[in-house]
C-alpha cells in the first residue's frame, strides 16, 4: 500500500513550456486534491474531483488543467508554464466520510 | 466562508517544555478541523482532528488539541517537547460545501532547541 505518490519529484521549465504531474493513489479513494504550497501562504487549492470522470475548480485555477480519467490517477496540466507558477504542488485524497486527507511527498517546480 | 487563523509565524520552545501553537477558526455550522505537521522536504502528515464530542482530542505523536467554542480556537499542545517535534504545523478546517476541501492555515513553524 503506497498511499498517494506523485511524480516527478522535481523539475524545472522554461517559460511557456508544458508539463503534466501525476498524483496515483491505491486506497480506492473517491475524492482527490491539488494544491499548491507557497511561502507564508499555507496551502491552496487549485483543483479537485469527487469522483472519476469529474473536475471542478479550486481556489486558484487559472493556468492549470485537471483530469480524472480513472478512480486512482489525477492529473495536473500546466500548458504554458510561467515564473508564477514555481511552487510545490501536493497531491492529496480522501475516501468519503470525515476522515483526514492523505498528502503525496510533493513535486517541485521551478520556472525560469 | 470558512477560515482558519495561525497567528504566530514561529514558536520556540525549549526541549522538555510544554508547546502550544494556537489556531482560530471561522465557520458557518459545525467545524471540522485538522492539524498536520510537515517535515522539511517531505509532504503534510495526519495529527489529529475534532469532528465532534470530546473538546480534547488526543493524536499521534503525543500531541493534543483543545476545541473551545466559545473562543473559536483550536489549539495544539504537547506536554513535553522534543528536538524532533520541530517542523511546520498546520491548522486546517473542512468546507463541506466545497468538495470537502481543506481550508489552511498559514503555518507556524516549531523550533525546539536542546
Amino acid at each position: 500500500n503506497a498511499g498517494v505518490t506523485q511524480t516527478p519529484k522535481f523539475r524545472v521549465l522554461k517559460t511557456g513550456q508544458s508539463m503534466t504531474l501525476l498524483c496515483a493513489q491505491d486506497m480506492n479513494h473517491e475524492y482527490m486534491y491539488w494544491y499548491r504550497q507557497d511561502p507564508g501562504m499555507g496551502l491552496r487549492l487549485i483543483h479537485y474531483s469527487v469522483g472519476e470522470g469529474t473536475t471542478a475548480k479550486g481556489e486558484v485555477p487559472d493556468g492549470y488543467n485537471v483530469s480524472r480519467l480513472k478512480k486512482q490517477n489525477f492529473l495536473l496540466g500546466l500548458e504554458s508554464a510561467a515564473p508564477s507558477q514555481t511552487s510545490v504542488y501536493f497531491c492529496a485524497s480522501i475516501g468519503e466520510g470525515l476522515g483526514e486527507q492523505y498528502f503525496g511527498p510533493g513535486t517541485r517546480l521551478t520556472v525560469t | 466562508a470558512q477560515s482558519v487563523a495561525q497567528p504566530e509565524d514561529q514558536v520556540n520552545v525549549a526541549e522538555g517544555n510544554p508547546l502550544t501553537v494556537k489556531c482560530t477558526y471561522s465557520v458557518s455550522g459545525n467545524p471540522y478541523l485538522f492539524w498536520y505537521v510537515q517535515y522539511p522536504n517531505r509532504g503534510l502528515q495526519f495529527l489529529l482532528k475534532y469532528i465532534t464530542g470530546d473538546n480534547l482530542v488526543k493524536g499521534s505523536y503525543g500531541f493534543e488539541a483543545e476545541f473551545n467554542k466559545s473562543q473559536t480556537s483550536f489549539h495544539l499542545k504537547k506536554p513535553s517537547a522534543l528536538v524532533s517535534d520541530s517542523a511546520l504545523y498546520f491548522c486546517a478546517v473542512r468546507d463541506p460545501l466545497l468538495g470537502d476541501k481543506l481550508i489552511f492555515g498559514t503555518g507556524t513553524r516549531l523550533q525546539v532547541f536542546p
